[in-house]
């Protein structure tokens, strides 16, 4: 499988634990994108690397939310302290030309 | 304001016929690409079609085709003879600029059911 990888694929934490999710793009690709989508809406920009350089944070992106790309290969995305209002699907994307292709998402429930 | 709008929440339509899913956008750029997404119940955003600005023709990918309307600033969706397996969400997106490597703006989505 060559595209876009996420895990875990899905986690349920309780309010206050940290999670962290990988993401692992398309191997030429060096551009990695993290996208949050909550119910009803389209995905939101939350950050973006061209290789291990974090280039772009959202306003979205709080403190609490830390992502990190070592080896301009594999990125991951944490999340401190998570609250009730996390819970969302978040999704992967890499790119070298023109489109965007993205991973299955992380669906994380926070309780 | 929006950068992407999508007045559409729910679309029905009778297999094998066309359907079209309205978008439009907002910018001030003149360089500028338009997108779309596909997202079934599982979650995956699946790339369909996409318009280059400064491309002077539809684009076409098989039985999607983006209907550009540069001065009215919209870039309709259309899905010939539907099939089932088009049931899904659909999203327009937009990336401002030239450089490729700019975010990308979602709509907010259009869920499309076919009726067989």
């Amino acid at each position: 499988d060559t595209g876009v990888s996420q895990n875990p694929r899905h986690k349920i934490t309780k309010r206050g634990q940290n999670v962290t999710f990988r993401c692992d793009p398309i191997s030429e690709h060096n551009r990695l994108y993290w996208y949050r989508q909550t119910l009803g809406q389209g995905p939101e920009f939350l950050t973006y690397f061209q290789n291990e350089a974090q280039l772009e944070k959202s306003r979205l992106l709080s403190d609490r939310f830390s992502a990190e790309r070592p080896k301009g290969s594999f990125s991951t995305l944490e999340i401190q302290r998570t609250e009730q209002g996390d819970s969302a699907m978040y999704l992967c994307a890499s790119n070298l030309g023109e489109t965007q292709y993205f991973g299955p998402g992380t669906r994380l429930l926070v309780l | 304001a929006q950068k992407i709008t999508q007045t559409q929440p729910g679309m029905f339509v009778q297999e094998k016929e066309a359907v079209t899913l309205d978008c439009t956008y907002d910018t001030s750029d003149q360089s500028y690409g338009l997108f779309w997404y596909k997202q079934p119940s599982s979650g995956e955003m699946i790339f369909l079609i996409y318009q280059g600005s400064y491309d002077e023709q539809n684009a076409t990918e098989g039985r999607y085709s983006l209907n550009f309307q540069k001065a009215r600033k919209s870039a309709n969706l259309v899905i010939s003879a539907s099939q089932l397996g088009d049931s899904a969400m659909y999203f327009c997106a937009m990336r401002e600029g030239r450089y490729t490597g700019n975010q990308f703006y979602f709509g907010t989505g259009t869920s499309l059911t076919v009726i067989p």
